[in-house]
């Protein structure tokens, strides 16, 4: 089956730790994106990637970095300049940017303490 | 700039109840316009979408129909059911690449028996 795993589901880090946010897609998309929820909130765009070693900041990128390595993978780092990391994180990818339905996996909930 | 605003809930309607949760837009150009549902915990799924002006996005019983004179993209169901309990999300991606996503900030439903 073809899909979007982020792995963990559930996330536990101390304040001041550097965590590393997994996002797999085997769906042969282009782009790819990572999003933080809050509660009652929409979805805030943090990054996103149209291609394999090229990404753009979105809205909120302060405090996150990302790598695009290879097609398939694109980790969100959560650093400790990020003053409030607790939040859903969601991944998505699409054929290409653009007007492309994205396809979204399932979150990872990360709680900083 | 490119948005989407959606009526805010929460929103509680009695099992097999109409339903509309409205959204409109405000975007340059002729933008593709989504509808995403997210259960608890999960992440989100593409309900519907359509891409150009008097198009008719339908899936699952729900439906909504691209206005561009009155720059909508309600949703309607005509009978809900308690499996619809979620919270739906209003998206848009404006027209050419390499653009990003716009999401409404969600509107949670609850369907009682």
């Amino acid at each position: 089956d073809g899909g979007i795993t982020q792995s963990p589901k559930y996330l536990f880090r101390k304040e001041g730790q550097n965590v590393t946010l997994s996002c797999e897609q085997n769906l042969n998309h282009d782009a790819m994106y990572w999003y933080r929820q809050d509660p009652g909130q929409g979805l805030r765009l943090i990054y996103y990637s149209q291609i394999v070693n090229d990404f753009q900041k979105g809205d909120i990128a302060e405090g996150y970095s990302v790598s695009r390595e290879k097609k398939e993978s694109f980790p969100l780092t959560v650093t400790s300049a990020q003053k409030n990391p607790t939040a859903f994180y969601l991944c998505a990818s699409s054929i290409a940017s653009g007007a492309y339905e994205q396809y979204f996996g399932p979150g990872t909930r990360l709680t900083v303490t | 700039g490119d948005s989407v605003t959606q009526m805010e809930g929460p929103v509680t309607l009695s099992e097999e109840a109409f339903l509309t949760i409205n959204c409109t837009y405000t975007a340059t150009g002729y933008p593709s316009l989504f509808w995403y549902v997210q259960y608890p915990g999960e992440g989100l799924q593409l309900l519907l979408k359509a891409t150009k002006a008097d198009d008719k996005g339908s899936n699952k019983g729900f439906e909504a129909t691209y206005r561009k004179e009155t720059t909508s993209f309600h949703l309607e169901k005509g009978s809900v059911q308690v499996s619809d309990s979620a919270v739906y999300f209003c998206a848009l991606s404006p027209s050419g690449a390499g653009n990003q996503f716009y999401f409404g900030t969600g509107t949670s439903l609850t369907v009682i028996p």
